[in-house]
């Protein structure tokens, strides 16, 4: 069964942090990898994607994911955090095999004015 | 707005009563999710549909647990003789084949 694991499950920064999540997923063949960001009260909303080309992928709110897949990670980074990136991150995988997107267990972040 | 509406936004039930949760996709998705969400944890898949047909169901998804999507539109997930273990946020998410997942607010629901 794939599975989806992230690195942190709590993360606190400091405004103008540089941010790295880790992502890694179990399933071996070919994948689609989705980061998902939910605010405080808010759903589920799409920060980026990879289906394939570039394996460096831009999202909204300057975020940029790598796809590694000798290493089958997808980890999420931005260069400089603001206050109003404080939410919980998930990553999800969607293989060729299964068509249900799994998701990892989220890491929060908590960034500090 | 989101696009996938659930109705209702909160749900409070007495043990062993059932309760039934509706899902508008977004009009021209093919396919449609549930979830089930716990505190901390990341979303639980239970089952998914294309169009009306449903074809896949998590081990998650007991016979407690039922879905339908009637004519490949709206969706109901109904869930019988309801336990405090069944708290939790169901969410529902609707996507065209092979794209990204769009995601609704949630129907919380507490078994008291």
């Amino acid at each position: 069964a794939q599975s989806v694991s992230q690195h942190n499950h709590h993360v606190i920064l400091s405004e103008a942090a540089s941010l790295e999540l880790g992502c890694n997923y179990s399933y071996g063949g070919t994948v689609n990898l989705f980061w998902y960001v939910q605010y405080p009260g808010q759903h589920l909303q799409l920060l980026l994607k990879y289906f394939s080309g570039d394996p460096l992928v831009k999202g909204i709110k300057g975020f940029e994911a790598e796809f590694i897949k000798s290493k089958f990670s997808f980890n999420l980074r931005k260069p400089s955090v603001q206050w109003s990136d404080t939410a919980e991150y998930f990553c999800a995988v969607v293989s060729n095999y299964g068509q249900n997107f799994v998701f990892g267990p989220g890491t929060r972040l908590s960034v500090l004015p | 707005d989101t696009g996938v509406s659930q109705d209702p936004r909160h749900k409070i039930t007495k043990r062993g009563q059932n309760v039934t949760f509706r899902c508008d996709p977004i009009s021209e998705h093919n396919r449609l999710y549930w979830y089930r969400q716990t505190l901390g944890q990341g979303p639980e898949f239970l089952t998914y549909f294309q169009n009306e047909a449903q074809l896949e169901k998590s081990r998650l998804l007991s016979d407690r647990f039922s879905a339908e999507r009637p004519k490949g539109s709206f969706s109901t997930l109904e869930i019988q003789r309801t336990e405090q273990g069944d708290s939790a946020m169901y969410l529902c998410a609707s996507s065209l084949a092979g794209a990204e997942a769009f995601f609704g607010q949630g129907t919380r629901l507490t078994v008291v």
